[in-house]
């Protein structure tokens, strides 16, 4: 059974700090991996899709990168500022199914302090 | 595009009661689902439909249906609400369901 961990839970930095969080999965016959950004009471943005023969992918300051031979993905952060403050998600497309379900990790929780 | 509405934000219902979740998207996707969240469990599938007509259980099916009478619309049907069913309840589309999944801002069910 695939399962998806994210380390650390929470993590506090000060503003303008480049950053990375980790995202593991137990299973390596992923279709493709997504990160998520949620603020608090709110739902989930999408910030990056990797798909499965991808090695990276870059939106502005977020360069995510996946290693499926390891299961791992991290989604770097540069210059990070108060308003990146928000809980990171990272899911994986389970290859396993023919569902497009998604297998989320917990999430990290990142807090910028001005 | 508004992209995936849901409708209503936040609910509290008795035990027993039923009610519909709205979820609706402007943008043809084909592949919809919803998903609920809870503290300590994360997101988990509850259903999912890959195109009108189209329906099948996901992770945690029971007590919910679902029907898709329409590319647009996509609603989760509480049968008999228990306690047990208090979470927030988001829906997400996508054209596949291998691409890019886009979420709803997520509705928040109390079950008393």
């Amino acid at each position: 059974k695939q399962e998806v961990t994210q380390i650390p839970a929470a993590l506090s930095v000060p503003e303008g700090e480049n950053l990375v969080l980790n995202c593991s999965f137990t299973d390596s016959a992923i279709y493709n991996l997504q990160w998520f950004r949620q603020d608090p009471g709110k739902g989930l943005t999408s910030l990056l899709l990797i798909q499965s023969s991808q090695r990276e992918q870059t939106s502005g300051r977020l360069n995510a990168s996946l290693d499926k031979s390891s299961g791992r993905s991290t989604l770097y952060i540069a210059a990070s500022q108060p308003g990146d403050s928000a809980t990171y998600l990272c899911a994986v497309f389970d290859g396993s199914s023919n569902t497009g379900k998604l297998i989320f990790g917990q999430g990290t929780t990142l807090q910028v302090k001005p | 595009n508004a992209g995936v509405t849901q409708t209503p934000k936040f609910q509290v219902l008795k035990t027993g009661q039923s009610m519909t979740l709205q979820c609706a998207q402007d943008m043809n996707h084909e592949y919809m689902s919803w998903y609920r969240q809870d503290p300590g469990m994360g997101l988990r599938l509850i259903h999912y439909s890959v195109g009108a007509g189209i329906t099948d259980q996901g992770e945690v099916p029971n007590g919910y249906n679902v029907s898709r009478s329409t590319t647009e619309d996509f609603p989760l049907r509480l049968l008999s609400a228990a306690p047990s069913q208090t979470s927030v309840y988001f829906c997400a589309s996508s054209y596949s369901g291998w691409e890019t999944q886009y979420f709803g801002p997520g509705t928040r069910l109390l079950v008393l």
